[in-house]
C-alpha cells in the first residue's frame, strides 16, 4: 500500500538557520503530495502542495518539489524563525480504484527553532 | 469564508459508550474526510463522504461509521467505545473527492475515553 516516510525529530535548530526535513513516499499510482504543519493545540494547515513531477510548491518561505525519480518530496526553509516551531507532515493523496482514498500521512517532524 | 468547525471540541467518556462529533465544512465545499490521530499510528484515514455517499473507508472496524447530510455537514459516530478509541478525530473538507484538492481540516475534537 501507499506510504510516507520522514524524520520525526525533534528537530532543533537555531533561528536563521537553514531547514530540510526529508520525506519519501511509496505510491501504486500517480500521487499528489502535500506538506501540512500543526502548531500546538490546532489542527492541520496546509502549507504546500505539488500535483505532479517537477511541481515545485512554496509558501511561506517554505518549498518542496517534487521528484518522481527519487520519489521524494522534501521540505525546505532558507531561515527559520521561533515562529515555524510546529509538526510537520508529509503526505500523498492517491488515486485508487476510480476514487481517492483519503490522505497518508507521514509520521510528522517536530520542529524546535530556538532564539 | 468561515473553516471548518467541529463540535464538541473535548469530550470524556467511558469504555462502552458511544459518542457522536460532529463536522461543518466550509461553505460550498461537499466531501468531508475524517481522520484519527494518536501518539502511536500519528494519523489515519477513517472515512470521506460526497454528497451524502460515503466514497472510501479507511481500515477501522465498523464501530466506527458515519454520515453526511444535505448540507454537507458531517457526524461521525463511535459505539462501544475503547480506551484506545481516545484521540484527536480531525474533520477535513474539500470542494471536490478529486486526488489533487486541498483538504482544509477543523481543529479536531479530542476524546478521553476512561
Amino acid at each position: 500500500g501507499d506510504s510516507v516516510t520522514q524524520m520525526e525529530g525533534p528537530v532543533t535548530l537555531s533561528e536563521e538557520a537553514f531547514l530540510t526535513i526529508n520525506c519519501t513516499y511509496t505510491a501504486t499510482g500517480y500521487p499528489s503530495l502535500f506538506w501540512y504543519v500543526q502548531y500546538p493545540g490546532e489542527g492541520l494547515q496546509l502549507l504546500l502542495k505539488a500535483t505532479k513531477a517537477d511541481d515545485k510548491g512554496s509558501n511561506k518561505g517554505f518549498e518542496a518539489t517534487y521528484r518522481k525519480e527519487t520519489t521524494s518530496f522534501h521540505l525546505e526553509k532558507g531561515s527559520v524563525q521561533v515562529s515555524d516551531s510546529a509538526v510537520y507532515f508529509c503526505a500523498l493523496s492517491d488515486l485508487k480504484g476510480g476514487g481517492a482514498d483519503g490522505l497518508t500521512f507521514g509520521k510528522g517532524t517536530h520542529l524546535i527553532i530556538q532564539p | 469564508k468561515a473553516g471548518v468547525t467541529q463540535t464538541p471540541r473535548y469530550l470524556i467518556k467511558t469504555r462502552g459508550q458511544q459518542v457522536t462529533l460532529s463536522c461543518s465544512p466550509i461553505s460550498g465545499h461537499r466531501s468531508v474526510s475524517w481522520y484519527q490521530q494518536t501518539p502511536g499510528q500519528g494519523l489515519q484515514f477513517l472515512f470521506e463522504y460526497f454528497s451524502e455517499t460515503q466514497r472510501n473507508k479507511g481500515n477501522f472496524p465498523g464501530r466506527f461509521s458515519g454520515r453526511q447530510f444535505s448540507n454537507s455537514r458531517s457526524e461521525m459516530n463511535v459505539s462501544t467505545l475503547e480506551l484506545g478509541d481516545s484521540a484527536l478525530y480531525l474533520c477535513a473538507s474539500s470542494f471536490r473527492s478529486f486526488i489533487t484538492e486541498t483538504q482544509y481540516f477543523g481543529p479536531g475534537t479530542r476524546l478521553l475515553v476512561l
